[in-house]
């Protein structure tokens, strides 16, 4: 089955705890991106990747880091987590086309709280 | 800046009523368009996506949508609703513009079906 998948699905950590949250598509997509979803804010890019050793910050790429060493994974790390990244987070990917993402298929999430 | 509005962010509505939620964008150039929805506790997923060609594009779940180039606008549509379709519902837009990689997101509408 064609999908995203993230884990941990939840996690509640404390400030400063270094966290991984891993993201893996088996669709063999050149597109991989992280979002975060806060109400009222609806979804802010975190970073973004073209293509494996190919990334880029997205609009909240602050506190937050990722890394592209294979195609199919795209792990987002928090060095020194802080109760303001406590948020949803979602993890996408998508072909691209034209050199520009198509349609994306998101991963189910992942709930991070940050004590 | 680029930039997407829907302009209801809340909308509430009876069985078997109609739909339309509005999207317009910023931008003056070629554009992708997309709808997403999200149910309840679950991740984001495609209802509809414009790329080129007719400008009335059907998704899944009955749902269509309109692009209009002058108004720079991507109205959602559905023509009854169900109970079933209680979820938030976002926009975005890829332009062409340059580097840039990145979809631009609406805030997202949050619709209440009654039954």
């Amino acid at each position: 089955e064609a999908q995203v998948t993230q884990n941990p699905r939840y996690l509640i950590t404390v400030t400063g705890k270094k966290l991984t949250v891993t993201c893996s598509q088996n669709m063999n997509h050149e597109y991989m991106s992280w979002y975060r979803q806060d109400p009222g804010l609806g979804l802010r890019q975190i970073y973004y990747s073209m293509n494996v050793e190919v990334t880029d910050k997205g609009d909240v790429p602050e506190g937050y880091k990722v890394s592209r060493k294979e195609k199919r994974n795209f792990p987002l790390i928090l060095e020194s987590p802080s109760p303001n990244q406590t948020s949803l987070y979602f993890c996408a990917s998508s072909l691209l086309a034209g050199g520009r993402s198509t349609e994306q298929f998101f991963g189910p999430g992942t709930r991070l709280t940050v004590l | 800046a680029q930039s997407v509005s829907q302009h209801n962010h809340h909308v509430i509505l009876s069985e078997a009523a109609s739909l339309e939620l509005g999207c317009n964008y910023s931008y003056g150039g070629t554009v992708n368009l997309f709808w997403y929805v999200q149910y309840p506790g679950q991740h984001l997923q495609l209802l509809l996506k414009y790329f080129s060609g007719d400008p009335l594009v059907k998704g899944i779940k009955g749902f269509e949508a309109e692009f209009i180039k002058s108004k720079f606008s991507f109205n959602l549509r559905k023509p009854s609703v169900q109970w079933s379709d209680t979820a938030e519902y976002f926009c975005a837009v890829n332009p062409y513009s340059g580097n840039n990689r990145k979809l631009i997101w609406g805030l997202g509408t949050s619709l209440a079906v009654n039954p």
